[in-house]
């Protein structure tokens, strides 16, 4: 079974500063896809950003980006110039072919923002 | 509204109650989910639908009882829970079940079963 592991149950941030998100997962699987969810205190779970497994170059998203390291199953997300909208939960969820049709979650890492 | 809606947003019921919960997308997508999402635990998948479909049961308690009337629409049906069913319901929607496809969520539905 393929375990995603957020080893950061919270994290503080200033506003402008950057903050880096862990994540590893566990997988014998070649083709596979990653990604990072924001749950705000509004609860809605918005996507931030995807990685395919079978693309070396890593995602990025306006301020956000990720540090792919497929060989260290490690799949961190970077959140630049932070801004208060930012504090939310941030999930990062794991797919491939033969996981069935759920998105495996870690926990979660709380990302606190002060000004 | 755009994407994916539910409600009601709060739900409070009894253990002898029956209530249900609603999910709708507007984003054309054919595939359906519903998660739930307790303290302290990842998500976890509880029912998908593709084309209406149900491809997967999670080894759900049958007090839960999924309904996909269409691609659009998704009822969580609700009776005789118990208090350790109280968490917060997220209903998602996908172009399909292909494992690229992106799941968009809805904002949830948080139940109280007292």
């Amino acid at each position: 079974a393929q375990t995603v592991t957020q080893s950061q149950p919270e994290m503080s941030v200033q506003e402008a500063e950057t903050v880096t998100l862990s994540c590893t997962y566990d997988t014998s699987e070649s083709d596979y896809y990653l990604f990072w969810y924001k749950q705000p205190p509004s609860r809605q779970m918005i996507l931030v950003i995807r990685q395919e497994a079978y693309k070396q170059q890593n995602a990025t998203e306006n301020r956000f980006s990720v540090n792919f390291q497929k060989a260290a199953k490690s799949f961190s997300l970077k959140i630049s110039d932070s801004q208060l909208g930012d504090a939310a939960m941030y999930f990062c969820a794991y797919r491939n072919s033969n996981s069935g049709y759920a998105l495996n979650f870690g926990k979660g890492t709380s990302l606190l923002v002060t000004p | 509204e755009t994407g994916v809606t539910q409600t009601p947003r709060h739900l409070v019921m009894g253990m002898t109650n029956k209530k249900s919960l609603k999910c709708e997308q507007h984003l054309g997508h054919n595939a359906m989910y519903w998660y739930k999402q307790s303290a302290k635990k990842p998500l976890e998948l509880m029912f998908v639908y593709n084309f209406k479909e149900q491809t997967e049961n999670n080894s759900v308690p049958s007090r839960f009882s999924p309904e996909c009337p269409n691609s659009s629409h998704l009822f969580l049906h609700l009776h005789t829970l118990q208090p350790e069913d109280s968490a917060l319901y997220l209903c998602a929607s996908s172009q399909e079940v292909f494992f690229a496809d992106t799941q968009y969520f809805g904002p949830g539905t948080r139940l109280t079963v007292l």
